[in-house]
């Protein structure tokens, strides 16, 4: 069976710091892990996704996140916070190369940017 | 890039009628189409696969007669709350499988579809 934590439910970070949103999974294949943000009133927009390449994923914005299997983790990061950056941020795996497959959403963590 | 939309973006209505929510893929085609509902502040819960063509697959707990729903055809699906009632009042969110020319899928989200049962 499939699962992702979410570590934390709200980060809060000053503009220009690094953004570090911590996301853990479970599974018993080879998993595709995603990132999507939500803006408030707005629908989810992928970020980046992992699907058994590169294991450093570049997305949009900025932003990264490394898939380390031995610590079954998909950390979201950025070097640089900016206030757009605030929204929604939920952390998706699903079993197998397709995204098509069943999928997992994180609980989600509220990132908020201070001035 | 692929775009999902939903209509309608926002809908009120009485408790016991019935309320029609369309998911289309605008520049792609979607085999399969997924139904999600989001509580407010927390996550997406997945309440069904909507393939076209065939049945849906709903996830249990979900009441297939009372969310009914049809994928007619490659860039349509449809979700029907019928006999609405407050406790139906959600975020109803689709997404759409899209398969690029490398031959990844990825799921692409509609803007969402708020729902108010009065």
């Amino acid at each position: 069976a499939q699962s992702v934590t979410q570590l934390d439910s709200h980060v809060s970070v000053s503009e220009g710091t690094p953004v570090l949103l911590r996301c853990n999974y479970s599974s018993s294949y080879s998993p595709s892990l995603f990132w999507y943000v939500q803006h408030p009133n707005k629908g989810l927009q992928l970020l980046l996704k992992y699907t058994s390449a590169a294991t450093l994923v570049k997305g949009i914005n900025g932003f990264e996140a490394e898939f380390k299997k031995s610590e079954t983790s998909f950390h979201l990061t950025k070097p640089s916070a900016h206030m757009s950056d605030a929204a929604e941020y939920f952390c998706v795996v699903s079993e197998g190369y397709s995204s098509a497959s069943k999928i997992i959403f994180g609980s989600g963590t509220r990132l908020s940017i201070r001035p | 890039g692929a775009v999902v939309s939903q209509h309608p973006s926002r809908v009120i209505c009485k408790s016991g009628t019935s309320v029609k929510i369309e998911c289309r893929s605008l520049d792609f085609q979607a085999t399969t189409m997924f139904w999600y509902r989001q509580f407010p502040k927390q996550s997406l819960m997945l309440m069904a696969t909507s393939n076209e063509g065939s049945k849906a697959t709903y996830e249990q707990g979900v009441e297939k007669d009372k969310f009914l729903i049809n994928h007619a055809s490659l860039t349509l699906s449809t979700l029907t709350v019928t006999s609405a009632h407050p406790e139906d009042s959600s975020f109803y969110i689709c997404s759409a499988d899209h398969r690029t020319s490398g031959g990844l899928e990825t799921q692409y989200f509609g803007p969402g579809t708020r729902l108010l049962v009065l």
